[in-house]
């Protein structure tokens, strides 16, 4: 079977650094996405990583362990607008459809 | 490029009523999928296309049918509404060409059944 596990809430403070995590257990791994979804708005692609390691753009890092069947999202210098559900996605069957199946999200609060 | 766009924005339907979602993208993806969300849920995949012509099922397709006669359109239709399909809707497409592909999704539906 397939399943993606993620915190359903965090919270933090503008200027801070936060970790969402996420398991998976997949068949025939291909990879993990993330993406950002604001209230109300459509999901937006944030990262993917297929090979272990951390991935830096910007304020945004990911990071995957492949042995491990676990990554994590890491928001540096958390600013308001960073207020939002980060989901995270693994391609299934294999990827051959490009189909995703999606964790339930994780619902970032970002205090002043 | 409008990306894509998904037609209506709003709807609320009488239970055993029918409707049609549009979905059109402008980047000449191959690929194009149909999702619910629901809260608690998450993003459940309803069908998908990986070409014009080709439809097949995902997750909890029941309820739903799909048509892709162009490459540019994916069309959700429900034939007779229930209110258990109450949710808000979002199309995503993608090029398809690798498994790392990002996949573009439209602004959502949010359907209503009474």
């Amino acid at each position: 079977g397939q399943n993606i596990d993620q915190p359903t809430e965090m919270t933090a403070t503008e200027g801070a650094i936060v970790q969402i995590n996420c398991t998976y257990q997949t068949s025939g791994f291909n990879g993990l996405f993330w993406y950002q979804q604001h209230a109300g708005e459509a999901p937006t692609f944030l990262s993917y990583n297929v090979l272990d390691g951390l991935e830096e753009k910007g304020r945004f890092s990911s990071f995957l362990s492949r042995s491990k069947g676990y990554s994590y999202l890491l928001l540096k210098e958390l600013q308001m607008k960073d207020s939002a559900s980060y989901l995270c996605a693994a391609p299934s069957y294999g990827g051959s459809q490009g189909n995703l199946i999606f964790g339930k999200g994780t619902k970032l609060s970002v205090k002043p | 490029n409008a990306g894509v766009t998904q037609t209506p924005k709003f709807r609320v339907l009488k239970t055993g009523q029918s409707m049609t979602l549009l979905c059109a993208q402008d980047m000449n993806h191959e690929y194009m999928y149909w999702y619910r969300q629901d809260p608690g849920m998450g993003l459940r995949l309803i069908h998908y296309s990986v070409g014009e012509g080709t439809t097949a099922k995902g997750e909890v397709p029941d309820g739903y049918n799909v048509s892709r006669l162009k490459k540019q359109n994916f069309l959700l239709g429900l034939e007779s509404a229930a209110p258990s399909q109450t949710s808000v809707y979002f199309c995503a497409s993608s090029s398809g060409t690798s498994v790392g592909n990002e996949q573009f999704f439209g602004p959502g539906t949010r359907l209503t059944v009474l």
